[in-house]
């Protein structure tokens, strides 16, 4: 069964650098999504993306967070200055087109993220 | 705002015995309805939906919802629990394209 593929597993940063964490979606997916989770805490919805542009994005998504999909496979999340608040793990999804948002949205494993 | 309940952090039982996990959410409109299973250093793996028509829909694994409007309530249940239903599991609206999740539901299943 297709998955969604996160890299790397695991990536840890010193406060104020860039990082980026890719995702690889589903190949015909159409819809992309960052989630992130903060250890112990919810699930938190970031950011969606379609036909190469945001779709909506929460709060949390502030300008040092960006989104791109640089290539036909590739979706990436770059946090310019990082945070120690930004250690958490990133989850990345993505949704078939058909019948709208009524499929689910399928999830990767997740990067978990620790900022020093 | 909108948000989802599992008011339960973590529920027990014991294998063969049937097993409940509670949602209510309060999202805007119809939102569709989505449960998820998170097994140790795993992402979040789809189990089942609710979009229209019946009420109780049927899943992976055995699992299935029942669909409750005038609640606004979304029970995940299994008739005969297994040990390896242990997990924690998130119930999730999708509120125009994007998922509300609660702080989940640890299930534990004892042989």
């Amino acid at each position: 069964e297709p998955e969604v593929t996160q890299t790397p597993s695991h990536q840890v940063t010193q406060m104020g650098q860039e990082v980026i964490l890719r995702c690889v979606p589903i190949s015909n997916h159409l819809y992309f999504y960052w989630y992130r989770q903060i250890l112990g805490q919810k699930v938190e919805f970031l950011v969606s993306f379609y036909n190469n542009e945001i779709s909506e994005k929460s709060e949390i998504f502030d300008d040092q967070f960006s989104v791109e999909r640089p290539d036909g496979s590739n979706f990436t999340l770059k946090i310019r200055s990082t945070k120690l608040e930004d250690s958490a793990m990133y989850f990345c999804a993505s949704r078939s087109g058909e019948g709208r948002f009524t499929q689910p949205q399928h999830f990767g494993d997740g990067t978990r993220l620790s900022i020093l | 705002a909108q948000s989802v309940a599992q008011p339960e952090d973590q529920v027990n039982v014991a294998e063969g015995n049937p097993l409940t996990v509670k949602c209510t959410y309060s999202v805007s409109g119809n939102p569709y309805l989505f449960w998820y299973v998170q097994y140790p250093n795993r992402g979040l793996q789809f189990l089942l939906k609710y979009i229209t028509g019946d009420n109780l829909v049927k899943g992976s694994y055995g699992f299935e919802a029942e669909f409750n409007k005038s609640q606004t309530s979304f029970h995940l249940k299994k008739p005969s629990a297994l040990v390896s239903d242990s997990a924690l599991y998130f119930c999730a609206p999708d509120a125009t394209d994007k998922l509300i999740f609660g702080t989940g539901t640890r299930l534990q299943v004892f042989p």
